[in-house]
């Protein structure tokens, strides 16, 4: 069975940093595109960034870029997403998606997710 | 850059047919997936590659694609239906694009 479980949320202040992680397990991570995607309280979704299989390419949306580093260890199957310089609208709930497209992008598995507060 | 619209919210009657349209000038170059997303819940893929229907998913819910537009149609809407929904696709650039939403009420 397929799960993806992250963690490492919680309360940070506006200007702090954190680490989120996500556990993969019931299927061969090393050969999966990867990405985070988010969700403001009461919002829609969000994408924020993505990872190809073997780490060496990226992409992030405009509102994270220079901010939030995406990378993963294939060896422990865990995908991580550092954010740091947080800011109020980073406030979010953060989903871990696996990356079911070849030629395209769909999400077939997602984390249940983990709640980032940024607040002072 | 690119932008996928949907309706903020649709109303249907149990038993009627549901038709939420996602539009987006990069649709017409790159396929679309939809989620359903409940209340507190993770989203659920329902639809990818405009069409394709995961396993486990019920027939009822169907994709369509039509120039820069595509179409999710829940037929027959049981009141379990009743949720959030979105459309979602990369753009040729690398970005991930999702639509704003579409609240499905069951009347």
């Amino acid at each position: 069975e397929v799960q993806l479980a992250e963690s490492g949320g919680g309360l940070v202040q506006p200007g702090g940093s954190l680490r989120l992680s996500c556990e993969a397990s019931g299927f061969t991570f090393s050969t999966y595109w990867m990405h985070w995607v988010r969700q403001a309280p009461g919002k829609g979704l969000v994408w924020v960034s993505r990872l190809n299989d073997d780490g060496s390419k990226t992409n992030y949306a405009d509102s994270v870029k220079g901010r939030f580093t995406i990378s993963r260890d294939n060896a422990k199957n865990t995908l991580y997403l550092q954010m740091n310089n947080l800011r109020a609208e980073d406030t979010a709930v953060y989903y871990c998606v696996r990356d079911s497209g070849v030629t395209n992008t769909w999400f077939d598995y997602w984390g249940q997710g983990i709640l980032v507060t940024v607040s002072s | 850059s690119y932008e996928l619209t949907q309706p903020p919210s649709l109303s249907v009657s149990p038993g009627q047919t549901a038709r939420i349209t996602c539009s987006g000038d990069v649709l017409s170059k790159q396929y679309a997936s939809w989620y359903q997303q409940k209340p507190g819940q993770a989203p659920v893929l329902m639809i990818y590659k405009d069409t394709e229907r995961p396993a486990g998913i019920p027939e009822r819910f169907s994709g369509s694609s039509s120039g820069s537009a595509v179409t999710l149609t829940i037929s027959g809407v049981q009141a379990e239906d009743e949720a959030d929904y979105y459309c979602q696709t990369p753009d040729t650039s690398g970005i991930v694009l999702f639509g704003g939403g579409t609240k499905v009420t069951v009347l």
